[in-house]
């Protein structure tokens, strides 16, 4: 399940089982959004990219949904592994000032 | 892909001295680049953006006389911590934007900055 830490709300779940993150972005205005992973002390791993003008883009195993009616991203990994264990950040491209503003990021934690 | 070198990997100073952080593409030429700071548990802030060949664009709160930003070339962006005291320790990352087929955001694997 989900809880909120100190600081990076933690998501739980079994190995094998599919993982939901999710993501409240701020800016009506921003037009690209990219979903990152981050393993402890090393910098920011693209994993999937969506432009507003899509609502769901599909990769290998992961899923990014976008509703820009209540400015809502999900990340959606499939038969999650070991190896997926990290945090993970969604970020948002914001128009005009063409720059990336993070969000808060979830840790994702695998139960064997 | 667009491949971004940030330099050194980490690195530990004295209070009051400076040190210098680079960030440079390798495969390409970036006009912008960002410094990104994060403390640990957090998210990425951004700090500024590096505009090549200008003054780079601070965001609110951030001293911009405290953190200098040079981008002399379109490969090379330095982020320089000045008179650094231990509340600057972070992870300091840096990327590019990129455009065509790797189009968006490439990251540097970031700089442990520890001040003692």
């Amino acid at each position: 399940g989900e809880s909120v830490g100190l600081h990076l709300p933690t998501l739980s779940v079994q190995e094998g089982d599919n993982s939901i993150i999710n993501c409240a972005y701020s800016n009506s205005a921003s037009d690209y959004f990219i979903w990152y992973k981050q393993e402890s002390g090393k910098g920011p791993q693209f994993i999937i990219d969506i432009r507003s003008n899509m609502d769901k883009r599909q990769g290998q195993r992961v899923t990014v949904l976008l509703n820009k009616t209540v400015k809502h991203l999900s990340l959606q990994i499939a038969a999650t592994q070991p190896g997926d264990s990290a945090v993970y950040f969604c970020a948002e491209n914001i128009q005009g000032a063409q720059k990336l503003v993070f969000g808060q990021g979830t840790r994702l934690t695998i139960n064997p | 892909g667009a491949v971004v070198s940030q330099h050194p990997s980490w690195v530990i100073c004295k209070s009051g001295t400076s040190v210098k952080i680079e960030c440079r593409s390798l495969d390409f030429q970036a006009t912008t680049m960002f410094w990104y700071r994060q403390f640990p548990k957090q998210s990425l802030m951004l700090m500024a953006t590096s505009n090549e060949g200008s003054k780079a664009t601070y965001e609110q709160g951030v001293e911009k006389d405290k953190f200098l930003i040079n981008h002399a070339s379109l490969t090379l962006s330095t982020l320089t911590v000045t008179s650094a005291h231990p509340e600057d320790s972070s992870f300091y990352i840096c990327s590019a934007r990129t455009w065509g087929k790797d189009y968006g955001y490439t990251f540097g694997s970031g700089t442990r900055l520890t001040v003692v």
